[in-house]
């Protein structure tokens, strides 16, 4: 089974900020990666596919990038609706989620 | 505009079964993947079963293996998880999910799927 693990579990940022959350695979998953939002009480959301897919209408200050085994979330300017859970997923294999790192606004 | 809605979560004591329902809409149905993922109180997200867009192929995870069953009506546009067996640990909302197709490869073709779609889901609490 493909594990993933993502880093921090948890972060606190101001606004404006540049946050990044990393992904690692426990083995090449190639670019088969998605990333999602989850906020309280809510189903997941999809933000990025194949590791740097935007999905249509997720804005764009979120990017993902990486390939491999190791892959980064970026948020270039948090905003205040971002407080949320974010999960990776692999899908080079079924389907394995990371733990979660939640993002709190300072 | 693409939309799932589950239904059929409750409370059921250990040993017992359940049904989930998840109608889905504003989209051909029949040519998509779907899915079903949980999330225990407070924990994360853990994959359940699939069935493919076009044989019904199925897939488990280890932990429902034997025990849950997917299965679509094309003809209602629905999607079902029936759960036998039911331990106090299958406690979570139940998702349904719309599968999207990434193909790769030219000769030989591999299909990859991810969820984009996502139901607001349904509740399932396993206790005596």
């Amino acid at each position: 089974d493909i594990q993933m693990t993502q880093s921090p579990s948890t972060l606190s940022a101001s606004v404006g900020d540049r946050v990044t959350i990393t992904c690692r695979a426990s083995q090449s998953i190639s670019s088969w990666l998605a990333w999602y939002q989850q906020k309280p009480g809510k189903a997941p959301k999809l933000l990025i596919y194949k590791a740097s897919s935007l999905e249509s209408g997720v804005p764009s200050r979120f990017s993902g990038s990486g390939s491999g085994t190791e892959f980064t979330l970026t948020i270039s300017s948090l905003q205040p609706d971002d407080s949320a859970t974010y999960y990776c997923q692999q899908y080079k294999t079924y389907w394995t989620f990371g733990q979660g790192t939640k993002v709190e606004i300072k | 505009e693409v939309q799932l809605l589950e239904s059929g979560g409750g409370l059921v004591q250990p040993g017992g079964s359940l049904r989930l329902s998840c109608a889905a809409s504003g989209f051909t149905f029949s040519s998509y993947a779907m899915g079903w993922v949980r999330q225990a109180p407070g924990k994360g997200l853990e994959w359940v079963s699939a069935i493919s867009d076009n044989r019904g192929g199925t897939h488990y995870a280890d932990s429902v293996k034997g025990r849950f069953t997917i299965s679509r009506d094309i003809s209602k546009n629905t999607l079902y998880l029936q759960m036998n067996s039911l331990r106090a640990e299958d406690t979570a909302i139940y998702y349904c999910a719309k599968y999207e197709k990434v193909q790769e490869g030219s000769i030989r073709i591999n299909n990859y799927y991810y969820m984009d779609v996502w139901g607001k889901g349904t509740t399932v609490t396993v206790s005596s």
